[in-house]
């Protein structure tokens, strides 16, 4: 059972684009959503998270917005550049300690 | 700052061998953890460790033992390794309670032969 969804599985766009990646999720109760990004060879970092009590987070090129309602978020990453070129997972967690859910991760390659 | 290190980074076995992982962390983190990542699969949590001596399952822990020594190091077992397994385990840490931000380390690559 795959409680978050990422779509699409890879992504490709030229330089200068916005790249949109699509996450989506079945439990009501996750209310916290980190975005990670891993680049080959390397583990994941995190890139930047949204609660639930927001509707959007902009850190830079990177955007999070998160609609509730529909239980989907989507992140945008404007003027993408070839060094963004990297796998971004979409996690989710219900706050209090609990573990992370990873979806399956979207491969972008930025071209230039 | 702070680092994670993973030894070996990379680890050739054979069927049925029990092989360990290590982790370490300066982060002076409570807690610890082991994903399995697959092509296509994502991460999935095998075990988690929020203080020393502690030890919790995660969704994937069949077929894997861990031990948390002490604070700053965190090992994966793998009981029994099957053939033509192949995934990368993943270690990270995290502040009590900030679970959702976890620094990673690069990984170990396994290979069973």
């Amino acid at each position: 059972q795959q409680q978050v969804r990422q779509s699409p599985q890879s992504l490709t766009v030229w330089e200068g684009e916005t790249a949109i990646l699509n996450c989506s999720y079945e439990d009501s109760t996750f209310n916290y959503f980190p975005w990670y990004q891993q680049f080959p060879g390397e583990g994941p970092a995190l890139l930047i998270s949204i609660s639930s009590v927001s509707d959007k987070k902009e850190d830079g090129r990177f955007t999070i917005f998160f609609n509730k309602r529909e239980k989907k978020l989507s992140l945008h990453i404007t003027d993408s550049q070839p060094g963004d070129s990297a796998t971004y997972f979409c996690a989710a967690s219900t706050g209090s300690f609990n573990k992370l859910t990873f979806g399956a991760g979207t491969r972008l390659a930025v071209c230039p | 700052g702070g680092i994670i290190t993973q030894t070996p980074k990379f680890l050739i076995g054979q069927e049925g061998q029990k092989l360990t992982l290590k982790c370490q962390q300066n982060f002076n983190h409570d807690t610890m953890y082991w994903y399995r990542q697959d092509s296509g699969k994502g991460l999935r949590l095998i075990y988690y460790s929020i203080t020393e001596n502690d030890l919790q399952k995660g969704d994937l822990s069949e077929g894997y033992d861990a031990s948390r020594e002490k604070k700053s190091s965190f090992s994966l077992t793998v009981t029994s390794a099957q053939k033509n397994e192949m995934a990368v385990f993943l270690c990270a840490s995290s502040k009590r309670d900030r679970e959702d931000e976890q620094y990673f380390g690069p990984g170990t690559r396994l290979t069973v032969l």
